[in-house]
């Protein structure tokens, strides 16, 4: 199994440009998220998803939309891109479970908006 | 979501055993103790969870107080590999549909050749 990927590895973009950050996972996981990592901070989640078709906000989507057409495959889309929006992305993927679940990450993107 | 608490940064010399501490006072009695850590330039990856009794698997071992307000992740003989932040995070066992995992900033962990 390749996991989760995730692409680009890199991306710069200017203020004001959009993109979809893309991510794939091929372990047949019912959840996914997004989360955005600052430097020398934890992790936040974005976005998450319990199964193709349903998606709902963490605790920081503005400036971000999703969607979960199927079960492998769950695009980020920046709007409009701001600079506050530099940062690494971390896709995740899980089975649900009752708190014994493990996730598995893919390796990033790392944006740059100027 | 129950807190934890984390030294922000530890070292330790290669080849010696390392013990990362976690406390967490407010934890519920249905509350699993997860270990991430996060090598340089990676995404997180799991490491180990437990639930009330000591657990090992073949990256490490979880030793957890009796009053379960704390834990311990136990690398056995650290090696430069393992050079990472590591993260304690309580998961609520009764939540089927939890989704977020609350990352602190976890502890870096330095090994000294």
């Amino acid at each position: 199994n390749a996991g989760v990927t995730q692409t680009p590895k890199f991306q710069v973009l200017k203020t004001g440009q959009s993109m979809t950050l893309q991510c794939a996972q091929d372990m047949n996981h019912e959840y996914m998220s997004w989360y955005r990592q600052d430097p020398g901070m934890g992790l936040r989640l974005i976005h998450y998803s319990v199964g193709a078709g349903i998606t709902d906000q963490g605790e920081v989507p503005n400036g971000y939309n999703v969607s979960r057409s199927t079960t492998e495959d769950f695009p980020l889309r920046l709007l409009s891109a701001a600079p506050s929006q530099t940062s690494v992305y971390f896709c995740a993927s899980r089975h649900p479970g009752r708190g014994t679940d493990t996730q598995y990450f893919g390796p990033g993107t790392r944006l740059t908006v100027l | 979501d129950a807190k934890t608490t984390q030294p922000n940064s530890m070292e330790s010399n290669e080849e010696e055993p390392v013990h990362l501490p976690c406390n967490h006072s407010t934890i519920s009695g249905t509350d699993y103790i997860h270990w991430y850590r996060q090598l340089p330039s990676q995404g997180p990856e799991y490491v180990i969870h437990g639930l009330t009794s000591n657990v090992n698997n073949r990256m490490a071992s979880l030793a957890i107080a009796e009053d379960r307000k704390s834990s311990t992740l136990i690398l056995h003989r650290a090696t430069l590999r393992d050079a990472a932040v590591y993260y304690c995070i309580l998961r609520d066992g009764t939540n089927f549909g939890n989704e977020k995992l609350t990352f602190g900033t976890g502890t870096r962990l330095t090994i000294i050749p």
